[in-house]
């Protein structure tokens, strides 16, 4: 079974930029869409991104372009970067698979979450 | 505020049958599939029906999926205590380009 991995800091100090990177053991990363979904404590889902093994995106506007994902096949890995980072984005973060077609596939497989704190 | 509006609780006694319900517009639960998640207390979430009604491999045939128009439901049937959790439904939204989520159902059985 395809397990995902975070790996990032728990703490990001205010107008800083937050590195995730999730790593996909025990399967390739290859063929399949990979996405980033946060919670605020106590509230719910919200999609950051996706992205496919080409490096092709797409991201939640209301983002406002301070989201960035990347991939590399070579280490079956695949990152997000969120720049200018405010209490607001405070939440646990979950990599994803979104299957070969996101708009009809669902996310079958999550990590377990990384819990990313803004705080000066 | 959620794209898609579900009702923030529901609750059942053991054995009984509960729906969640999942209303959302042309833009997404009208026009592709709707998905179902169940998230336990401190965990993340986990796949519980896919594609409207599927069930992934491993999830008992308790738990079903339906779809009409623009709303989805989630039933639960022979409720039990284990099942105590916060389901979310999803659907891939063609206004947003990318999934929207419900605001989640705290399930209590009682």
């Amino acid at each position: 079974q395809v397990q995902l991995q975070e790996s990032g800091p728990g703490l990001v100090k205010p107008s800083e930029t937050l590195s995730l990177t999730c790593t996909v053991s025990r399967g390739s990363i290859s063929n399949y869409y990979w996405a980033w979904i946060r919670q605020p404590p106590g509230k719910g889902l919200e999609w950051i991104g996706d992205i496919y093994m080409s490096g092709s995106t797409n991201y939640n506007p209301y983002l406002r372009s301070r989201a960035t994902m990347s991939v590399d096949t070579s280490k079956n890995e695949f990152s997000l970067k969120v720049t200018s980072m405010t209490t607001a984005d405070t939440a646990v973060y979950y990599c994803a698979r979104c299957g070969f077609n996101p708009r009809l596939d669902a996310l079958d497989i999550w990590s377990q979450g990384t819990l990313v704190t803004v705080s000066s | 505020q959620s794209v898609l509006t579900q009702p923030p609780s529901a609750s059942g006694t053991p054995g009984q049958r509960v729906t969640i319900s999942c209303s959302g517009s042309t833009s997404n639960i009208g026009s592709t599939y709707v998905h179902w998640y169940r998230q336990l207390p401190g965990t993340a979430p986990t796949l519980l029906i896919y594609r409207d009604h599927q069930r992934p491999s491993g999830v008992p045939d308790r738990f079903s999926g339906s779809k009409s128009g623009t709303s989805a439901s989630l039933a639960i049937s022979g409720l039990r205590p284990e099942d105590e959790a916060e389901y979310y439904c999803e659907a891939w939204d063609g206004s947003l380009h990318g999934p929207v989520f419900g605001g989640g159902t705290k399930l209590t059985v009682l």
